[in-house]
């Protein structure tokens, strides 16, 4: 079965970057097909999608978060991981780590992390 | 970018009765890319429905889902206790990942 686990600090400092890491277990984060992918949700909002990584390492990002996103896969320690610059209050939110299966539904998930924006 | 509009914001029935979902769609969208999700208080969003209409492994065939083009609905047949929740829909084209902002199903 397999299973993602988010990992990363808790609070960031307005203008500073975020940094989230996402370790898969139970299976191949480097199987052909599949994408990887983070979500996050503002509490009491609704669920956004950030972007997705690629087994290939292409990576395919929300158009309104482009500019500020980066997602990377690393295959050596089965992770992707998620950076967010120059963040804002506006980024405090829960982030989830999620798998892209067929039909690109989001099929596994982790159990979120929440990050907040504050100094 | 596609939009994804989902009504209503808040349904309220009692355990029992049947749950009627929509999501709708500002463009047509292909019914393959379109699922839907329940996420309880706490817990990270879970898939019930892919493909507009197939249920996920473990999903209870009360959960139905249905649609075509632009119009998608996620039928409850009977409510069980634990199907109060918030669900959203998500569909996908073109490299691009989208959700609805959700329907909340509470105890009436």
């Amino acid at each position: 079965q397999l299973q993602l686990q988010e990992s990363g600090p808790g609070l960031v400092k307005p203008s500073e970057t975020l940094s989230l890491t996402c370790t898969v277990s139970g299976g191949s984060i480097s199987g052909s097909g599949y994408y990887w992918g983070w979500i996050r949700q503002s509490p009491g909002k609704g669920l956004e999608w950030i972007g997705n990584v690629y087994y290939s390492g292409a990576t395919y990002y929300n158009p309104s978060l482009r500019s500020r996103v980066t997602i990377s896969l690393d295959t050596s320690k089965s992770q992707f991981s998620l950076r967010l610059n120059s963040v804002t209050a506006a980024d405090t939110a829960f982030y989830y780590c999620a798998h892209t299966g067929t039909h690109n539904k989001f099929d596994h998930w982790g159990q979120g992390t929440l990050v907040t924006v504050s100094s | 970018e596609i939009v994804l509009t989902q009504s209503p914001g808040t349904l309220s029935l009692s355990p029992g009765e049947r749950a009627t979902l929509s999501c709708r769609a500002s463009e047509t969208i292909y019914s393959v890319y379109l699922a839907w999700y329940q996420q309880k208080p706490g817990q990270a969003p879970r898939l019930l429905i892919y493909g507009s209409s197939t249920r996920a492994t473990g999903i209870p065939d009360r959960f139905s889902g249905s649609g075509s083009g632009t119009d998608f609905n996620l039928t409850i047949s009977r409510l069980e206790p634990e199907d109060f929740a918030v669900y959203f829909c998500q569909q996908y084209v073109s490299s691009t990942w989208t959700f609805g902002q959700g329907t909340k199903v509470e105890i009436k």
